[in-house]
């Protein structure tokens, strides 16, 4: 089946120790998005790619950086984190916005800082 | 005023109930409207597309009422696997071609046996 891929499920890392998140998808979609989820609140864009072109959302934090290698590929790098890093960082694929919007995501990471 | 607002709950409702969200958006160009359902601890899974003249999905009726800025959706017959957050979701560009959706914070239905 045509999916949305997150690696690891479970992110453990220390306070400022760097951490990379990966995402893969099969259904070779343009666009790549990371959001981050806090308890009982709305995922947050951070930023997105449509096929190469990164597009960084403003109060995104230089802390955090993306890289997208290829098309099924698409890691989150978190330079330093800090203890309000701790969330549900969730990556998510769409065809191409002029077809449609609709989103679909992984399975997400969990992220505990200590 | 949050670009997309929604009533967080929780609603607690018995198996069989109707159950009905609101959600207001401030965008009156938008476009696109979309439910979302989030389990616990998981990822957001597409419920419906919400289109201007309704449409409804089994149990599951989406509106969309331009003219005031809101959507809902009616859950008839709620079953216990309905328990989760349902999130409204909005496209805001007036052309349709907003690279991105703005989410609501959710609203909690649990269905109680």
């Amino acid at each position: 089946d045509a999916m949305v891929i997150q690696n690891p499920r479970y992110q453990v890392t220390q306070f400022g120790k760097p951490v990379t998140l990966s995402c893969s998808q099969t259904l070779n979609h343009n666009v790549m998005y990371w959001y981050q989820q806090k308890s009982s609140q709305a995922p947050k864009l951070l930023f997105h790619y449509y096929d190469k072109d990164f597009n960084n959302e403003a109060d995104t934090p230089d802390n955090f950086q993306s890289r997208r290698p290829n098309t099924s590929f698409c890691f989150l790098d978190i330079r330093s984190p800090g203890l309000g890093d701790a969330a549900m960082y969730l990556c998510a694929t769409s065809r191409d916005w002029r077809v449609s919007h609709e989103q679909y995501f992984g399975p997400g990471t969990r992220l505990t800082v200590t | 005023r949050k670009e997309v607002e929604q009533d967080p709950g929780p609603f607690n409702v018995p198996e069989g109930a109707t159950v009905a969200f609101n959600c207001t958006y401030s965008n009156s160009a938008s476009q696109s409207f979309f439910w979302y359902r989030q389990d616990c601890r998981k990822e957001p899974k597409l419920l419906m597309s919400v289109y201007s003249s309704g449409n409804e999905d089994g149990r599951f009726t989406a509106q969309l009422n331009r003219a005031s800025q809101y959507i809902s959706l009616l859950i008839r017959d709620s079953k216990l696997s309905d328990s989760a957050t349902y999130l409204c979701v909005v496209n805001p560009s007036s052309s349709g071609s907003a690279r991105q959706l703005t989410f609501g914070s959710g609203t909690q239905l649990t269905v109680l046996p």
